[in-house]
């Protein structure tokens, strides 16, 4: 499966859209992007995910460059619960049992 | 409602004993897991089972052992070989076919004393 990079750290100003990026210049034809976030100490909440469209949903907007080797996932209007930790995973059709968590971006959402 | 229940939320051990985590899960989903969350760190998966009576090593599963007897459980033990136990634990399950969302628990935290 393919590895992604994304920053550490990034802030937004609350009501705000937050884009945060995510890098996978090494993705292959089959592999999804799929976003995450983990709120502290709590489970991590399933956001969005695409292979080639963007895609939109109640949460966030997904948006996928032509060659597919970076995306943003877009909150159009931060609020303060939107602080968390977000992951973006590249995975494969064959690849749905491991998915694999890395650091991914803290963001902070402030007032 | 539908999803997935961990038991305790917060466990302590002494050194030298093993314990059990409970997962269970009513979404009727056939794929489970479990990963390790240390502070400040990603998720690193234990073990996962895509079905009953089978499951398949992660990237750390030395020091754990799990079981799939039902579809709707996964226990995970935490045996006195896991040199380091103290973390934080998360169960997780997705049907198991097609692209779709994993559905996590909420957790639950290990110290060892």
């Amino acid at each position: 499966d393919a590895k992604t990079t994304q920053p550490p750290s990034m802030d937004c100003a609350e009501g705000r859209a937050a884009n945060l990026p995510c890098n996978h210049s090494t993705i292959s034809g089959n592999e999804y992007v799929y976003w995450y976030r983990q709120i502290h100490s709590q489970g991590p909440q399933y956001i969005i995910h695409g292979l080639k469209n963007n895609e939109t949903n109640e949460m966030a907007s997904l948006i996928i460059t032509e060659d597919r080797k970076s995306s943003t996932l877009i909150l159009p209007h931060a609020t303060l619960r939107d602080t968390a930790v977000y992951y973006c995973i590249a995975l494969g059709t064959g690849g749905y049992n491991k998915l694999i968590f890395g650091a991914g971006t803290r963001l902070a959402v402030h007032p | 409602d539908g999803g997935i229940t961990q038991s305790p939320k917060y466990l302590f051990r002494k050194e030298g004993q093993n314990v059990t985590l409970s997962c269970e899960q009513n979404l009727n989903h056939d794929a489970m897991y479990w990963y390790r969350q240390d502070p400040g760190q990603g998720l690193r998966l234990i073990y996962y089972s895509q079905i009953v009576n089978d499951f398949q090593k992660g990237d750390i599963a030395e020091g754990y052992s799990v079981s799939r007897e039902k579809k709707e459980s996964f226990p995970l033990t935490v045996t006195s070989a896991q040199k380091n136990p103290t973390a934080f634990y998360l169960c997780a399950s997705k049907v198991d076919r097609g692209p779709g969302e994993l559905f996590f628990g909420e957790g639950s935290r290990l110290t060892v004393l």
